[in-house]
């Protein structure tokens, strides 16, 4: 099947800085991926659709501005977490839609641990 | 809806019982649903899904039954195995400006052996 990977999938890092996590289609483009953030024991919350070659889309809540989305070619989305701070640490997880596969088909990533210290 | 703020309930169940996992969704225009199977410290792996048009479908030792009166779905695992102990999630597909998916509330499956 499809293969989804982020990298990297675990990152420690102090609370000011930025951390940018990658999101890539091996097999397969895709124009639209998407990233959620998870907490523990909690579900996954979507944040936002990724568009290749446009703007993210955000869903409400989610601050654009910190969140920066970058999905500057068929298989590579970027997310930058700016000014990271501890509330910050949670487990992000991307997917992508695989257009051969229809409109809802979407693989998702392994997901990258954020602790921010 | 988004399943926010919540722990997740636990179902335990014996090894080689049947297991019964259920989930309330909230949007009437989803039009597709799917499971996912989540172990720890990964990704959420695709299990089974339905249309909207269907009320069953299914796979190998898995069933989803799709209720939209009630707007309840559920996923039948047979034989439960340790290997099948995992967080498990409903989602559905939205259809608004685009098609996104949401997840719902989770419930994390414990094998007795």
């Amino acid at each position: 099947g499809a293969v989804v990977s982020q990298h990297p999938s675990r990152v420690i890092c102090k609370s000011g800085t930025s951390v940018k996590i990658e999101c890539r289609s091996l097999d397969f483009q895709a124009t639209t991926m998407f990233w959620y953030r998870q907490f523990p024991k909690q579900s996954l919350m979507l944040m936002a659709t990724s568009n290749e070659g446009s703007k993210a889309t955000y869903e409400q809540g989610v601050e654009k501005d910190k969140f920066l989305i970058n999905h500057a070619s068929l298989t590579l989305s970027t997310l930058t977490v700016t000014s990271a701070h501890p509330e910050d640490s949670s487990f992000y997880i991307c997917s992508a839609r695989d257009p051969a596969g229809g409109r809802e088909t979407q693989y998702f990533g392994p997901g990258t641990r954020l602790l921010v210290l | 809806g988004e399943n926010v703020g919540l722990h997740l309930p636990t179902l335990s169940v014996q090894e080689g019982d049947n297991s019964i996992i259920n989930c309330a969704y909230s949007n009437s225009a989803s039009d597709y649903f799917i499971w996912y199977k989540q172990e720890s410290g990964k990704g959420p792996q695709f299990i089974i899904d339905i249309r909207s048009n269907m009320d069953k479908r299914q796979g190998q030792r898995v069933t989803v039954l799709l209720n939209k009166t009630v707007k309840h779905l559920s996923l039948q695992i047979a034989a439960t195995q340790p290997g099948d102990s995992a967080v498990y999630f409903c989602a559905e597909n939205i259809w608004s400006s685009a098609s996104k998916i949401i997840f719902g509330s989770g419930t994390r499956l414990s094998i007795r052996p």
